[in-house]
């Protein structure tokens, strides 16, 4: 099955600076990778996503970028806001059974006034 | 707004009891899930259904079992809590495209 590997596993960043947070997974035929935040409580919501036949996408002051030969893919945050400080996770959509997503280790990222 | 609802925020049970944790979501959606999150490890998934009565197992099934007789309503069972099972459990569902999951906010379970 996929299998997907979440670096770092904390990131501490001055407010202002950008950070970068990446994922690499296993299966080739995954087409879909999409990136969950946590805040303090609360469950994982979806930030943004990315499909296969694209190389990057962006909104606002984040952006994925997805590079399928070397199966590896990355969230950027810009201008980060002591309001970004939450649990980011990657996923990749596999192609096992039901398409079921697969989930990183996740990120903790803090960011500091 | 999507809305995933679980039953309690916080239990705390005792080795050998049975455990319900239950979801309600309120878009009506066919897919929901169970997930066990645990530092390092993510969210690790335990069963999903994709209808009423239908169940298939995740990655870690074992000591876990389900039932979803109504559409909404997804609830997750521990027939027996061992304290290895201590972690926060979150339910997710979501729309025919099963692509974006909507979560709950989470059960933190505790087994002494």
């Amino acid at each position: 099955g996929e299998n997907v590997e979440q670096h770092p596993s904390t990131l501490s960043v001055q407010e202002g600076d950008s950070a970068v947070i990446k994922c690499t997974y296993s299966d080739s035929a995954s087409n879909y990778f999409p990136w969950y935040k946590q805040e303090l409580g609360k469950g994982p919501q979806l930030i943004i996503d990315i499909r296969s036949n694209v190389g990057e996408k962006k909104d606002q002051r984040i952006a994925v970028t997805l590079n399928k030969t070397a199966k590896h893919f990355s969230l950027h945050i810009t201008e980060t806001q002591p309001e970004d400080s939450a649990v980011y996770f990657c996923a990749a959509k596999g192609n096992n059974a039901g398409n079921m997503l697969t989930f990183g280790g996740g990120t903790r990222l803090m960011v500091k006034p | 707004d999507v809305k995933v609802t679980q039953s309690s925020r916080y239990l705390v049970k005792r080795t050998g009891e049975k455990v319900f944790l239950e979801c309600v979501q309120d878009m009506d959606h066919e897919n929901m899930f169970w997930y066990r999150q645990d530092p390092g490890l993510g969210l690790r998934l335990i069963y999903f259904s994709y209808d009423v009565k239908m169940k298939e197992k995740g990655d870690i099934p074992e000591g876990y079992s389900v039932s979803r007789e109504k559409k909404e309503r997804f609830s997750l069972i521990l027939e027996s809590a061992s304290t290895n099972q201590t972690s926060m459990y979150l339910c997710a569902s979501s729309g025919p495209n099963r692509n974006e999951q909507f979560f709950g906010p989470g059960t933190r379970l505790t087994v002494l």
